[in-house]
């Protein structure tokens, strides 16, 4: 099985911050990884998919990058909205696993 | 507009078994890959099972294969988990998925389900 491990569990930051949150795989990682975004109470959506296309909608504040077995996600000017936790995802090879999940809160 | 709507979570004693339900719409189903993925109280996702879009493979996590089974009805426009002999660990909020190009591009509210005596 694949392990993802994302750095850090949690981050306070202000709004207009720019944010890294980093997922490294236990193993090599093809293309297919993606990034989502939870608020509380709600579904996840997602963000990111093939480490760097962005979804339909999601505002090009997000970007994703990385290769190999180490990712990244970076809010660039971080807004009020974006208070939430992230995960990385892989579907690379069966079961698809995500990270433990990085809580965004305010500063 | 895409939606997934869960139905069928609730309360059930361990070693009970329940049927959670999807009910697509927006996207033409039978072209597309499902998953249930799940998340327990304060916890992180865990995905769950995934089935191919005319439902002929299926894919399980090693903690519920021979428990749950995941079925797709192209006809009926449904997508279906079936839990068996569940465990109180199984508490979650299931969530029904959308697998396109790889990933979970879309997401079902989700569905409680507490498996407690």
């Amino acid at each position: 099985d694949i392990q993802m491990t994302q750095s850090p569990s949690s981050l306070s930051a202000s709004v207009g911050d720019i944010v890294t949150i980093t997922c490294r795989a236990s193993q090599t990682i093809n293309t297919f990884l993606g990034w989502y975004q939870q608020k509380p109470g709600k579904a996840p959506k997602l963000l990111i998919y093939t480490i760097s296309t962005l979804q339909s909608g999601v505002p090009s504040r997000f970007s994703g990058s990385g290769s190999g077995t180490d990712f990244t996600l970076t809010i660039n000017s971080l807004q009020p909205e974006d208070f939430a936790t992230y995960y990385c995802q892989q579907s690379d090879s069966v079961p698809w696993t995500f990270g433990q999940g990085t809580k965004v809160e305010i500063k | 507009e895409v939606q997934l709507v869960e139905s069928g979570g609730g309360l059930v004693q361990p070693g009970g078994s329940l049927r959670l339900s999807c009910a697509p719409s927006g996207f033409t189903f039978r072209n597309y890959w499902m998953a249930w993925v799940r998340q327990a109280p304060g916890k992180g996702l865990e995905w769950v099972a995934n089935i191919k879009d005319d439902g002929s493979d299926k894919y399980y996590v090693d903690s519920v294969k021979g428990r749950f089974t995941i079925s797709k009805d192209n006809a009926k426009n449904s997508l279906y988990l079936q839990m068996n002999s569940l465990r109180v660990e199984d508490t979650a909020v299931y969530f029904c998925a959308r697998h396109g190009r790889r990933v979970f591009d879309q997401w079902g509210q989700g569905t409680l389900v507490t498996v407690s005596s």
